[in-house]
């Protein structure tokens, strides 16, 4: 049974272009997390998704920035026009169900803007 | 508003030694309450969770923390540290918000000197 899995695991981007982050959750998990962690500092919650549906995106920046879990296939994290200080590591995690308080965390992407 | 706090962004103990790693949480409902691990450039792993029950919890290498509702306090502890054990630790704790949104402490690194 896979983890959760997050590709790529490194990504380079140049200011003004954009980033896809893909995550692609455990079998049989519809709810999906995406959180940021800045260097030096702790996990921050972006967004939370069911498939195609955004149920919560209060921890995501309000331009820029958006997210998507289609009916098939990966949940894609979307950033356009990057900027220096988008560069941390994303992290998606996946649980079954609403009611589940336990996630299941992917090995992250790390996006480097330069 | 629901957070977390860790005392001690940096704790340094010699090989043996117990180890205390601090948390303490604010939140207006019944949290529950997380320990993750992360090493260098991976991902988190789940040390240990406290839902309900015992509020003493066992969790993996040999860690264990005690839910003191009194104190607000999510202490993580272990007897003996091991080389091994050198890594970021979080704190966390999850809040039903119709899917269960995880806040995060700003983290520990743990340092084990031999």
């Amino acid at each position: 049974n896979a983890g959760v899995m997050q590709n790529p695991r490194h990504l380079v981007r140049r200011r003004g272009q954009e980033a896809r982050l893909r995550c692609s959750p455990m079998k049989g998990h519809s709810h999906v997390y995406w959180y940021r962690q800045l260097p030096e500092e702790g996990l921050k919650f972006m967004v939370y998704l069911q498939k195609e549906n955004i149920i919560d995106e209060s921890g995501m920046p309000k331009e820029r920035f958006s997210a998507e879990f289609p009916k098939e296939g990966p949940s894609i994290l979307r950033i356009q026009q990057v900027v220096r200080g988008d560069s941390a590591a994303y992290f998606c995690a996946s649980s079954p169900g609403a009611s589940t308080y336990e996630q299941y965390f992917g090995p992250g992407t790390r996006l480097t803007v330069t | 508003a629901q957070s977390v706090t860790q005392l001690g962004s940096h704790v340094s103990v010699s090989e043996g030694a117990l180890v205390l790693l601090r948390c303490n949480y604010s939140s207006s409902v019944p949290p529950y309450l997380f320990w993750y691990v992360q090493y260098p450039n991976q991902g988190l792993q789940l040390l240990l969770k406290y839902t309900t029950g015992a509020t003493l919890v066992k969790g993996i290498n040999g860690f264990e923390a005690e839910f003191k509702k009194s104190e607000t306090s999510f202490h993580l502890t272990k007897p003996s540290a091991h080389m091994s054990d050198a890594a970021e630790y979080f704190c966390a704790v999850s809040l039903n918000t119709g899917g269960f949104k995880t806040i995060f402490g700003a983290g520990t690194r743990l340092f084990v000197k031999a």
